[in-house]
């Protein structure tokens, strides 16, 4: 199976900020890479797809980057609808295997 | 509205088997593949397998093989996950969330439902 290492585990962060989030694959997985956001008691939700494709609906302040193994999530500007739990997934090979989790927190 | 409906919370006892439903509505039931996940308690995310509603066929994450069986109803637009031998390792909400047919490069997800808790307990 493909792990997936999500960095950091969690971080603290000011309104305003530009927070980035890592993953890392065991293996290469080309761009078939994904983001998600959840919040305490939600579903998840796509915001990044194909490592840079900006799902529609989500704002721009999120974007993605990376191929191969390494990839990272990037917030513009962190606002308060924006501390959550962010997870990647890759869509390369089954299983499909998620990060362990990313939690944005208030400084 | 597209949505993806799920049962009601359950409570189930080691050994037994549990059955969830993810009612679609808003689209074409057969253009898309529905999956299931479950997350534990304070945990990651976990990928379950996933079933092709036109065709039937599915694909199973080896660690639920022959434990896990994913229908689907074209009829009421309705899918289905069936867990047997529970265990409380098996505790976690599940989650049924819609991807694009094709190839594993389409699986991500746009759509989900809200969960269903399955609590495993004596």
């Amino acid at each position: 199976d493909i792990q997936m290492t999500q960095s950091p585990s969690s971080l603290s962060a000011s309104i305003g900020d530009r927070v980035t989030i890592t993953c890392r694959a065991s293996q290469s997985i080309s761009r078939f890479l994904n983001w998600y956001q959840q919040k305490p008691g939600m579903a998840p939700k796509l915001l990044i797809y194909d490592a840079s494709t900006v799902q529609s609906g989500v704002p721009s302040k999120f974007s993605g980057s990376g191929s191969g193994t390494d990839f990272t999530l990037t917030i513009s500007s962190l606002q308060p609808e924006d501390f959550a739990t962010y997870f990647c997934q890759q869509s390369y090979i089954t299983p499909l295997t998620f990060g362990g989790g990313t939690k944005v927190e208030i400084k | 509205q597209v949505q993806l409906v799920q049962s009601g919370a359950e409570v189930k006892k080691p050994g037994a088997s549990v059955n969830v439903s993810c009612e679609t509505s808003g689209y074409t039931f057969t253009s898309y593949y529905i999956h299931w996940l479950r997350q534990a308690p304070g945990q990651g995310l976990e990928w379950m397998g996933r079933i092709n509603p036109r065709s039937g066929g599915t694909s199973y994450a080896q660690k639920f093989q022959g434990r896990v069986t994913m229908t689907g109803d074209t009829s009421i637009s309705t899918a289905y996950m069936d867990l047997s031998r529970l265990t409380s390792d098996d505790t976690a909400v599940y989650y049924c969330a819609r991807s694009l047919a094709g190839t594993t490069f389409y699986w991500y997800f746009n759509l989900w439902g809200r969960g269903t808790l399955v609590t495993v307990s004596s």
